[in-house]
């Protein structure tokens, strides 16, 4: 069973802070890594993808990859209460068409 | 451009009934995956469809089955239902050389009674 580890939650931030949400992952053939968020009774929705090893900025967002550690990060700047969401972690396998993802992180932006 | 879109938003069935679900891919997108959500966990791969063929399938039995059309939109099949196959059901739509990322519709929510 190739494995996707999230911790559940609520991580709870202040406004204007910044959140930090882990992922681990146990397919180290691993090659495309992907953070959805999910607001509550809705759909996933795509933030990011990163495929290679370092960091990776996409305006308030940063994604962090470290395929040695297999672990995969997701940074939120100046955190919004609208940023309020479940967060999934997503993996896809190097064999296969699946995506893996985690059970989600909670976070709460408290005003 | 449209994105991935699913009907019927909501259904309820009871246990032993047989149900449909439909999904039509974002434009451009061939490939379309098929996601079991149950309530607090994370989506769960049922299978894929990529040129009108099954391309992969997750631990899901035989009585989940799906169809692609020629237009890349997608059934999703569930016989004999059973109350745990209530869940949110989601399609994902993406393309070749898109990096593998997969685009989510809105889902169905079914629940079985």
């Amino acid at each position: 069973q190739k494995e996707v580890e999230q911790n559940s939650g609520p991580l709870s931030v202040p406004e204007g802070a910044i959140a930090s949400l882990n992922c681990t992952y146990s397919d180290r053939g691993s090659q495309s890594f992907f953070w959805y968020r999910q607001y509550s009774g809705k759909s996933p929705e795509l933030i990011m993808s990163i495929y290679s090893n370092g960091d990776k900025e996409d305006g308030r967002f940063t994604a962090q990859l470290n395929k040695a550690s297999q672990y995969v990060s997701l940074l939120i700047r100046d955190s919004q209460p609208s940023d309020s969401a479940t967060y999934l972690c997503a993996v896809k396998p190097n064999s296969g068409y699946a995506l893996n993802f985690g059970k989600g992180t909670s976070l709460l932006v408290t005003p | 451009e449209t994105g991935v879109t699913q009907s019927p938003t909501h259904l309820i069935k009871t246990r032993g009934q047989q149900v449909t679900l439909r999904c039509s891919s974002q434009s451009g997108h061939n490939t379309v995956s098929w996601y079991q959500q149950a309530l607090g966990q994370g989506p769960q791969f049922i299978f894929q469809y990529y040129r009108e063929e099954e391309n992969g399938r997750g631990n899901f039995p035989p009585r989940f089955s799906g169809l692609q059309f020629p237009n890349y939109s997608s059934e999703l099949n569930v016989n004999a239902l059973e109350l745990d196959d209530s869940a949110l059901y989601l399609c994902a739509s993406s393309f070749p050389g898109g990096g593998e990322t997969q685009y989510f519709g809105p889902g169905t929510r079914l629940l079985v009674l």
